[in-house]
This record gives structure tokens, sequence and C-alpha cells, in this order.
């Protein structure tokens, strides 16, 4: 059973470029949540969707920053464009209604 | 924002004792969870407790949650090499809006 997939694992970019991070959440699952996590700030919620519906995106940081959800099986996250003040680990978690989340391996940011 | 906030920040223990971690939180909750995360992965889930239970264990995980005093505590007993890890709680919030709120962790490393 496959859980939740994020891609790339890694990415280095120059400030200012474009970033999307990609995530497939676990099949059937109908909650999906993007986090980033720093040292300093830890794990902070940045937006979630309930069955591809975004319903809270306060925790985005700025403008700069979108995320989509065009279907069930599917989810990205945009910089654009991207700082150095961005480089973070970025999760994506996916659950069933009142269930626990289930996590993926994140994807490390780093903005040079 | 409500929010989890775990004590100690760090513990280093030896191989075979118990580990204590304490979560403190601000208003009522739904539940609280605990979750622990490994270098360089997602997090994992360990166990959740409802605001109406006081103590859940699973295997050689033991939770007590204190609603009076907005407290839970997370014992794991007869630690091993593998339970070094970073072990955070959350709390979902009365509203139960699907949206949980993570503490800054505690990191724990067992001594050989």
């Amino acid at each position: 059973d496959a859980g939740v997939i994020q891609s790339p694992r890694h990415e280095v970019t120059e400030m200012g470029q474009e970033v999307t991070l990609r995530c497939k959440p676990i099949s059937g699952h109908n909650s999906l949540f993007w986090y980033r996590q720093t040292m300093m700030r830890g794990l902070e919620l940045l937006i979630y969707f309930n069955n591809n519906v975004p319903i809270d995106d306060s925790g985005m940081p700025e403008d700069r920053f979108s995320a989509k959800m065009p279907n069930a099986s599917f989810s990205t996250l945009k910089i654009q464009p991207s700082e150095p003040r961005d480089s973070a680990v970025y999760f994506c978690a996916s659950a069933l209604r009142d269930q626990p989340q289930h996590f993926g391996d994140g994807t490390r940011l780093s903005i040079l | 924002s409500q929010q989890g906030e775990e004590d100690p920040q760090a513990l280093s223990i030896q191989e075979g004792e118990n580990a204590t971690m304490n979560c403190s939180y601000k208003t009522s909750i739904n539940n609280l969870q605990w979750y622990r995360q490994n270098s360089g992965r997602g997090l994992v889930h360990l166990i959740l407790i409802r605001s109406n239970e006081r103590e859940k264990h699973s295997g050689r995980l033991r939770v007590t949650l204190d609603t009076s005093k907005k407290s839970s505590s997370l014992l794991i007993t007869a630690s091993r090499a593998a339970d070094t890890a970073s072990y955070f709680c959350a709390t979902e919030t009365l509203n139960r809006d699907d949206k949980i709120i993570f503490g800054k962790g505690t990191r724990l490393h067992i001594l050989p």
C-alpha cells in the first residue's frame, strides 16, 4: 500500500526561480495538508483541502505561495518567485475525515 | 494560535530506561495526537487520545491526558536505539475542522 508520495525529494534553485512541489495522497483520503518545517518555526500548516477544495489557507506566508488540487490524486505547492527564506522542508499529508494524518517524506528545498 | 508545547526540548537516556515527554496546550481540544519523526523522514502517527479519555496504551507507549491541566504525557518503556527520533504532540480543536496544530517537538536520543 503506497503512502503519500512527494516529489522531488530535494530541490536546489536560485533565488527568483519558480519552484513546484508535488504530492500524491493516499488513495481514498479526502483531506490533504501542506506543511513547512524549519528549525526556527517548527512545523507550520500552510494550507489544507477537503475533497479537493481549499478550506484554510491562512498559513500561506505570502502571495508568492499558491497551492492547487486539481483532482483527488494530485496537489501542487508553487512558490514564485522563490527567496532564500523559503528554504525549508515541505511536507504533504493526507487523511480520512477524523483520522490521523499520513505524511510523505518531504521535499528539502534550498534557495540560493 | 493554539499550539502544543513539548517538554523537554531534548532528552538523552540509556537504552532500556523509560522516556517521558510532556505536552501542554492552551485551549480546549477534541483530541490530542502524538507523532514520531525519524531524521530525514516524515511524521508517523503513534497514538490518538480523545478528550474524554485519560489514558491509552499501544505496545511500549503509554499516553495520559489531563484536560483540567491541559497537558499530556508520552511514556516509552524499555527504550531501544530505534526509538531515537523527534516526538511531536498535536491538538485538534473543538472546531473539528480537520486541522491539527503541532508543537516543536522533543528530540529523544537513546544511548547504547
